[in-house]
């Protein structure tokens, strides 16, 4: 099966810095890649994917490159907001594996 | 376009009652089903999933159960709750294309 190793938060930045947040995966075959945003209180939405390497997905100024031959998926953004405080998951999405793969979520906190 | 429903969105029961949470799907059929659970501050934890009507898998050990009476239909439940049972859960879908889907979550507190 797949498996997600996901850098420990939290992770604590000033509104305007830089962010990245690393993940790297295991998988059998060739997995989509995926990152959720879990706001306070709220359920999971999908932020960006990429589905075969060399793909870059994007959304809200996040930005993530799928790198097979490092099995990476680092997330970045040039300049975050107080808004995007949240928790971030990375997962690899098939591969020849029904049971989608979670990392264990990096706490994002950013300070005006 | 596809939507998953779940509730209700938060709940308070005491210890020993029953419990029954419901996720349905629209916009698809077929679908792979999920439920999470996210205890405060942790991870996400998969506790069922199933693939077809009747069909599930249980991931860890555990005082509750799932059940699949229908294509879009997936039901979290326990007979008596314990106070571990705690946390928010979650139910999600699957396509293997483009990601999941997941409910707006039910955080339940055991009291």
């Amino acid at each position: 099966g797949n498996s997600v190793t996901q850098m420990e938060g939290p992770v604590t930045l000033s509104e305007e810095a830089f962010l990245t947040i690393n993940c790297t995966y295991t998988a059998t075959g060739y997995p989509s890649l995926f990152w959720y945003v879990q706001y306070p209180g709220e359920g999971l939405q999908l932020l960006l994917k990429a589905t075969k390497a060399d793909d870059k997905g994007s959304n809200k100024g996040f930005e993530a490159t799928y790198r097979k031959e490092t099995t990476s998926f680092h997330l970045e953004k040039g300049s975050v907001q107080v808004s995007d405080s949240a928790v971030y998951f990375c997962a690899p999405s098939g591969g020849g594996s029904y049971i989608p793969t979670f990392g264990r979520g990096t706490s994002l906190i950013v300070h005006p | 376009s596809q939507t998953i429903h779940q509730w209700p969105a938060t709940l308070v029961q005491p210890v020993g009652s029953p419990l029954s949470l419901e996720c349905t799907v629209e916009g698809t059929s077929n679908p792979n089903l999920y439920w999470y659970r996210q205890a405060a501050g942790r991870g996400l934890q998969l506790l069922f999933y199933s693939v077809g009507i009747g069909q599930i898998s249980s991931e860890v050990p555990q005082n509750l159960s799932a059940s699949r009476p229908q294509d879009r239909q997936f039901i979290l439940s326990s007979k008596k709750l314990l106070l571990s049972d705690s946390g928010f859960y979650l139910c999600a879908w699957i396509d293997r294309n483009y990601g999941y889907t997941f409910g707006s979550g039910t955080r339940l507190t055991v009291v």
